[in-house]
């Protein structure tokens, strides 16, 4: 069974600094990964996803992820982020009809 | 188009007690999956059934809990006798045919269970 392990619990950041928001996965197939993002009150709502081709996939609000092969990562990163980025972060790859997510990663952005 | 609908939002319950928790997937989409994410966890898959069958169970719990999505109407998580242990968040999610990479899964706003 696939497992996904989001390495930092909360990060807390002042608006406009850059962000890194880290995900390993263990896999030794091929892998589908994705990122969610549940603002507070609110259901998961799909980031991003990395399916095949480009390895740096982007979303349309400034963040993007590089899948590492090698290093069996998927980081999310945004170079500045805005006090609306709040929220929790999952990290998550697909095992056929399942999602298998990370435990998550809070992202507190300070003015 | 409104998006997967769950309710209620909030739920509370006295141990012993039982919850019903619904869920109304997207239109066009007959296939329907729950997800519970306890505290400080992240989601966990529970069940997958499409209309009148259940596909795979194989994160429910053996015992106190049951699912169904009948011919008409929403999908239906029950658990009976609860205790302070099923506390958690309760995801729906919903999609046009069997979910996989390439089939995006649309999730609700889930239900947070309490149990006093």
């Amino acid at each position: 069974a696939q497992s996904v392990t989001q390495l930092d619990s909360q990060v807390p950041v002042f608006e406009e600094a850059p962000v890194e928001l880290r995900c390993n996965y263990s896999s030794s197939v091929s892998v589908y990964l994705f990122w969610y993002v549940q603002y507070p009150n609110q259901g998961l709502q799909l980031l991003l996803k990395y399916l095949s081709g480009s390895t740096l996939v982007e979303s349309i609000n400034g963040f993007e992820a590089e899948f590492n092969k090698s290093q069996t990562s998927f980081h999310l990163r945004k170079p500045s982020v805005h006090i609306s980025d709040t929220a929790e972060y999952f990290c998550a790859v697909s095992e056929g009809f399942k999602t298998i997510f990370g435990a998550g990663t809070r992202l507190f952005v300070k003015a | 188009n409104a998006g997967v609908m769950q309710n209620p939002r909030h739920l509370v319950r006295r141990r012993g007690q039982e919850a019903r928790l619904r869920c109304s997937p997207m239109k066009g989409h007959s296939h329907v999956y729950w997800y519970r994410q306890l505290p400080e966890e992240g989601l966990k898959f529970m069940v997958y059934l499409q209309k009148e069958n259940i596909i795979d169970e194989s994160g429910m719990p053996k015992e106190r809990f049951s699912a169904e999505f009948p011919k008409e109407g929403p999908s239906i998580l029950r658990i009976q006798q609860v205790v302070r242990g099923d506390s958690a968040a309760y995801f729906c999610a919903s999609s046009p045919r069997e979910a996989a990479a390439k089939v995006e899964t649309f999730f609700g706003q889930g239900t947070r269970l309490t149990v006093v």
